[in-house]
């Protein structure tokens, strides 16, 4: 069936730094990505979202670009903080009744971030 | 405050018993889903509701079981059938901003 992966699963760096995760995914009529950040023990937490009509969408601290041509997505977290070490998912919505189903999302295996003071 | 309530948080179960875990939300939202999560794995659909007496299997449906009698409440049964409970589950309801998720509930069986 269609997936979304993951192409690295653990990622460390240090304070200040820029950090990039990276997913693929497979099903190239998927419209609608999401980056979700869970810390150990909680639910996943919404950072950013896209469209497959944009290239690349900003947030505070966070850039989110998609590439339709390689299936290929990426998180860019600037100026890297302690507290953003948790495991980073990229998820992509599936269809209901022709329509975006906002949640019926398909999962990647996750990227551990660990930040290093 | 508005959000999504999962309890218990922790829940043990011994085999052969059918448990119950709550979610309630209080954001008005039409959609509930929940999903499973494995250690070192993504999450997996179990079942979604897209609106109050309506639900349908997600992609792990067998073991399981739903209703949605309520619009801020989507219980979850994990029956005796399901082979292999001891997850993280994790309930969500949605807007157009993707799905917002409670704080799940770590079920062990014992």
């Amino acid at each position: 069936g269609e997936s979304v992966g993951l192409h690295l699963p653990t990622l460390s760096v240090q304070e200040g730094d820029n950090s990039i995760i990276n997913c693929a995914y497979s099903n190239s009529a998927s419209d609608y990505f999401i980056w979700y950040k869970q810390e150990s023990g909680k639910g996943p937490q919404f950072i950013i979202d896209i469209r497959s009509n944009m290239d690349k969408r900003q947030g505070q601290r966070v850039t989110v670009l998609l590439n339709k041509t390689v299936k290929h997505l990426s998180l860019q977290i600037a100026a890297t903080q302690p507290g953003d070490s948790a495991v980073y998912f990229c998820a992509e919505a599936g269809t209901f009744a022709g329509g975006t189903s906002y949640g019926k999302l398909t999962f990647g295996q996750g990227t551990i971030l660990t930040v290093h003071p | 405050d508005g959000g999504i309530t999962q309890s218990p948080k922790y829940l043990f179960r011994k085999e052969g018993q059918n448990v119950t875990l709550s979610c309630e939300q209080n954001l008005n939202h039409d959609a509930m889903y929940w999903y499973r999560q494995d250690p070192g794995q993504g999450l997996r659909l179990i079942y979604y509701s897209q609106i109050v007496n309506d639900f349908q299997k997600g992609d792990i449906a067998e073991g399981y079981s739903v209703s949605r009698e309520k619009k801020e409440s989507f219980p979850l049964t994990v029956t005796s059938a399901q082979k292999n409970p001891t997850a993280f589950y994790l309930c969500a309801s949605t807007t157009m901003k993707g799905a917002f998720f409670g704080q799940g509930t770590r079920l062990t069986v014992v």
